[in-house]
């Protein structure tokens, strides 16, 4: 099966400018997460998708971040105005089965470069 | 709050030497763990659940509640198993990780 796809892979933007990700998931996995790689630290969660209903979204910094899956399938991740701190590898991962369940597959990941 | 602690960022061992990458955690609940692991130039990808105790690649690990250990053994490193190894705590349907810890396997 096709894994999960994300685009792009790199970016690099000035502060105060706006970026999208784009995630598509593995086919039939109903499950979406958008994690934040810093460099040097374990992946942190962002926000998770049931189909199209957002499960938890506590740690998305919301004054600036966005993410939507609008039809149930692929998500958007917006950041808009960045800032320094938001330099990082930004994870898609999906899984079949809800919650505790169902392993994770990530994608390859996006990474942003913030100047 | 639930969090996954690994304590070395780097672990450095010689080819067929005992490798033992530790992972302590915090919940008061029932935990779920999981390792995952990234090879240079992959994704990151599922290693091994403690639900399934199973041995991946000669790679165990054993879910300790008492010391809320869940440290992942291999009892005779390999050159391939040089990677960014991280481990997972799944609470209700959160999924937390630690911050990693790189294995290099030296010749």
């Amino acid at each position: 099966e096709a894994g999960v796809a994300q685009s792009p892979r790199y970016k690099i933007i000035e502060k105060r400018q706006s970026v999208a990700f784009w995630c598509n998931p593995i086919s039939g996995h109903a499950t979406l997460y958008w994690y934040q790689q810093i460099l040097g630290q374990g992946p942190k969660l962002l926000i998770q998708f049931q189909n199209n209903g957002v499960v938890d979204d506590s740690q998305l910094p919301k004054d600036r971040f966005s993410a939507e899956r609008l039809k149930g399938v692929d998500s958007t991740l917006k950041i808009q105005p960045a800032k320094l701190e938001d330099s990082a590898v930004y994870l898609c991962a999906s899984s079949r089965l809800r919650g505790t369940a169902g392993e994770l597959f990530f994608g390859e990941g996006s990474r942003l470069t913030v100047l | 709050a639930q969090r996954v602690t690994q304590p070395e960022k780097l672990l450095s061992v010689f080819k067929g030497a005992p490798v033992e990458l530790k992972c302590n955690y915090s919940y008061s609940g029932s935990p779920e763990l999981f390792w995952y692991v990234q090879y240079s130039r992959q994704r990151l990808q599922l290693l091994l659940r403690h639900i399934s105790r199973e041995s991946i690649k000669g790679f165990t690990a054993d879910l300790n509640k008492g010391e809320t250990s869940f440290h992942l053994k291999k009892p005779f490193a390999q050159e391939e198993d040089s990677a960014m190894y991280y481990c997972a705590l799944v609470y209700g349907q959160n999924f937390v990780f630690g911050p990693g810890t790189r294995l290099s396997v030296l010749p």
